[in-house]
């Protein structure tokens, strides 16, 4: 079964702190990696893609290891306004289509 | 602005009735567009994959009668959930892959829908 594990969290961190958030994935034949955002009851958004030597983007940082299959998203000097659900998503390498962890939730308080 | 629109956003229906979703791409031809179903609290779910002018192909576990899918154009797909039934209020999304002006091939996503089914 082709899977992507995330904990679910919630994780509750206060502003400024750095949170962490894990995923690991099943399927060895995964070529592409993303984290997106989800907002309750709204469609999912593409935070990031993850290269395998590992990308930043402003306070974002996604790391990829394949051969623990394995995908991390670090979030520095969160803002309130990073309280959302964070979606570990791979491609399923056969077809192309996505499989979409069921995400992390963080809250980050004032 | 949005590149896929989705509607309606909300629909409220009675048991038995079919709702119809319609998912459109703008200002790109989507060679291949996926509906999803998200129940709360749980992660996105792969119901099929449609491309224009062809059969969708449905994920194990999805009734391809009920879940009536048409892409008969490269900006339009639609889902038609017939008989509706209170087990299958969710949020319906989807996706369309495609060519997008100076960023390449991309995954857009419709702002989904929210069925609830008395």
């Amino acid at each position: 079964r082709k899977e992507v594990e995330q904990d679910p969290g919630p994780f509750n961190v206060p502003e400024g702190a750095t949170v962490a958030f894990n995923c690991t994935y099943s399927n060895s034949a995964s070529q592409s990696f993303f984290w997106y955002r989800q907002d309750c009851r709204k469609e999912p958004k593409l935070l990031m893609s993850v290269y395998s030597s590992g990308n930043e983007d402003g306070r974002f940082t996604a790391q990829l290891n394949r051969a623990s299959q394995y995908i991390s998203l670090l979030i520095r000097d969160s803002k309130l306004s990073d309280s959302a659900t964070y979606l570990c998503v791979v491609n399923d390498g056969s077809q192309g289509n996505l499989i979409f962890g069921k995400g992390t939730k963080l809250s980050v308080k004032p | 602005g949005a590149v896929v629109s989705q509607h309606p956003s909300r629909v409220i229906c009675k048991s038995g009735t079919s709702v119809k979703i319609e998912c459109r791409s703008l200002d790109f031809q989507a060679t291949t567009m996926f509906w999803y179903r998200q129940f709360p609290k749980k992660s996105l779910m792969l119901m099929a994959t449609s491309n224009e002018g062809s059969k969708a192909t449905y994920e194990q576990g999805v009734e391809k009668d009920k879940f009536l899918i048409n892409h008969a154009s490269l900006t339009l797909s639609t889902l038609t959930v017939t008989s509706a039934h209170p087990e299958d209020s969710s949020f319906y999304i989807c996706s369309a892959r495609g060519h997008l002006r100076g960023k390449g091939e991309k995954l857009f996503f419709g702002s989904g829908t929210q069925l609830s089914v008395l």
